[in-house]
């Protein structure tokens, strides 16, 4: 399975601050997703990360407020913008498909953040 | 549209005790995949388990099991023996073809010495 790190992996921040949210893995993976998972929650699909083109974004999050770039197949950022106390959430970065080994998906660390 | 259901919130066992969790899934597409993760406090979800849709066959690994019937739509996982360090929530997860994953709600397994 592929090892992925995120960076950082905590961080607590004012309100109507950005953070960007890294993303790297060790080998070449077709699909990248971005999770977020509020407190005591399960996850939710934010977008698929793909590589030379814009993310897709599911119902309820928007480019303006979660903009994601994946310059290169290894690597993605997360930004979660203007941030207000609802932001506080962990965001996972995960991988999946082709280069995997299945169609399962493997998770980041995660990213707890924090917004005060 | 597809949806897992987990019905148990969360549960609490005596060590060496026997568990299982449930799952139940919907969709309407003929080939699928089940999942099952484990986030233990420290927040990384770890992959425990894939099972296809034409594949009904039952698993154990270890002190694991997994009992899959399409008949029931259900994809339960049993943990034998249990000890502290099964403390964590578990999830399930189905994916469709071609689709995204869908992540059932989580149940919250507390072993106690």
């Amino acid at each position: 399975s592929a090892v992925i790190s995120q960076k950082p992996s905590r961080d607590i921040c004012q309100r109507g601050t950005s953070l960007t949210i890294q993303c790297q893995v060790d080998s070449q993976v077709t699909m990248m997703f971005w999770y977020r998972q509020q407190p005591g929650q399960s996850l939710t699909l934010i977008a698929t990360a793909n590589q030379g083109s814009e993310a897709t974004y599911e119902s309820g999050f928007v480019i303006d407020k979660f903009p994601i770039s994946r310059p290169n197949l290894t690597f993605s950022t997360l930004t979660v913008s203007n941030m207000s106390p609802e932001d506080s959430s962990i965001y996972l970065c995960s991988v999946g498909g082709p280069g995997t080994g299945g169609y399962e998906q493997y998770f980041g660390p995660g990213t707890r953040l924090t917004v005060t | 549209a597809q949806k897992v259901t987990q019905a148990q919130t969360e549960i609490s066992v005596v060590e060496k005790e026997d568990v299982t969790l449930d799952c139940v899934y919907e969709t309407r597409d003929t080939t699928y995949y089940l999942f099952w993760y484990k986030q233990p406090p420290s927040g990384e979800l770890v992959f425990l388990i894939r099972r296809n849709s034409f594949d009904e066959q039952n698993e154990i690994s270890g002190r694991y099991s997994w009992n899959f019937q399409k008949s029931t739509s259900s994809f339960n996982f049993t943990i034998t023996a249990s000890q502290v360090v099964d403390s964590a929530v578990y999830f399930c997860a189905l994916k469709g073809y071609g689709q995204n994953f869908v992540f059932g709600p989580g149940t919250r397994l507390s072993v106690l010495p």
